[in-house]
């Protein structure tokens, strides 16, 4: 088993439409929650991330953590076509050097 | 412009031969990275460097060898021990000042062995 587990899709919305993804992990440890979002033949690049449990919001963004149930979620409002990539959830461990494990990825289309 | 810079963006080879993989960057980040990314697998990491003249093995070194002799720089070398090297690399730097040891990525090198 994984120790970060992500539905690799693909998953299809309609413009405008909410986009709902989640991680579910395995060590309780991880303090550093964060999201990358990647375009086709390119590097990730950082969304937002989160330290321990709660919400953070940034724009049309909205990343939850809940470390009870070992679960993360990012909230992607008024989806746009430029939205469409693959979005990978990453976390770490401040004890063990920070070092960053990556779930798979889900690959997200929004369609106009 | 600051960043990484990764070359080539493609690269092919032949079974048996070494290739080096270039990543420069102009961030002044202390630490770098090496990351191979497969389908569905998420990126794993191959080996990484906080100060110059110091590396580390990642979860999967064997078959590539680096070396960081300025800060600026820290290529990879894809060496014929590497059973399965088509894959995407990424390199990736962080600043040691930041609690969340945040990742930016360069855009990657496509290596394709024939």
């Amino acid at each position: 088993q994984k120790e970060v587990e992500q539905d690799p899709g693909p998953l299809s919305v309609p413009e405008g439409a909410i986009v709902s993804l989640n991680c579910t992990y395995s060590n309780s440890a991880f303090q550093y929650f964060m999201w990358y979002r990647q375009y086709s033949r390119k590097g990730p690049e950082l969304l937002m991330y989160t330290y321990s449990s709660g919400n953070k919001e940034d724009g049309r963004f909205t990343a939850q953590v809940d470390k009870s149930s070992k679960y993360i979620s990012l909230f992607i409002r008024d989806s746009q076509p430029s939205d469409s990539a693959t979005y990978l959830c990453a976390m770490s461990e401040v004890a063990a050097g920070n070092k960053l494990t990556f779930g798979g990825g889900t690959r997200v289309l929004v369609k106009p | 412009d600051g960043g990484i810079t990764q070359s080539p963006k493609y690269l092919f080879r032949k079974e048996g031969q070494n290739v080096t993989l270039s990543c420069e960057q102009n961030l002044n980040h202390d630490a770098m990275y090496w990351y191979r990314q497969d389908p569905g697998q998420g990126l794993r990491l191959i080996y990484y460097s906080q100060i110059v003249n110091d590396f580390q093995k990642g979860d999967i070194a064997e078959g590539y060898s680096v070396s960081r002799e300025k800060k600026e720089s820290f290529p990879l070398t894809v060496t014929s021990a590497q059973k399965n090297p088509t894959a995407f690399y990424l390199c990736a730097t962080s600043d040691a000042r930041s609690g969340a040891n945040v990742l930016t990525f360069g855009a990657g090198s496509r290596l394709t062995v024939l």
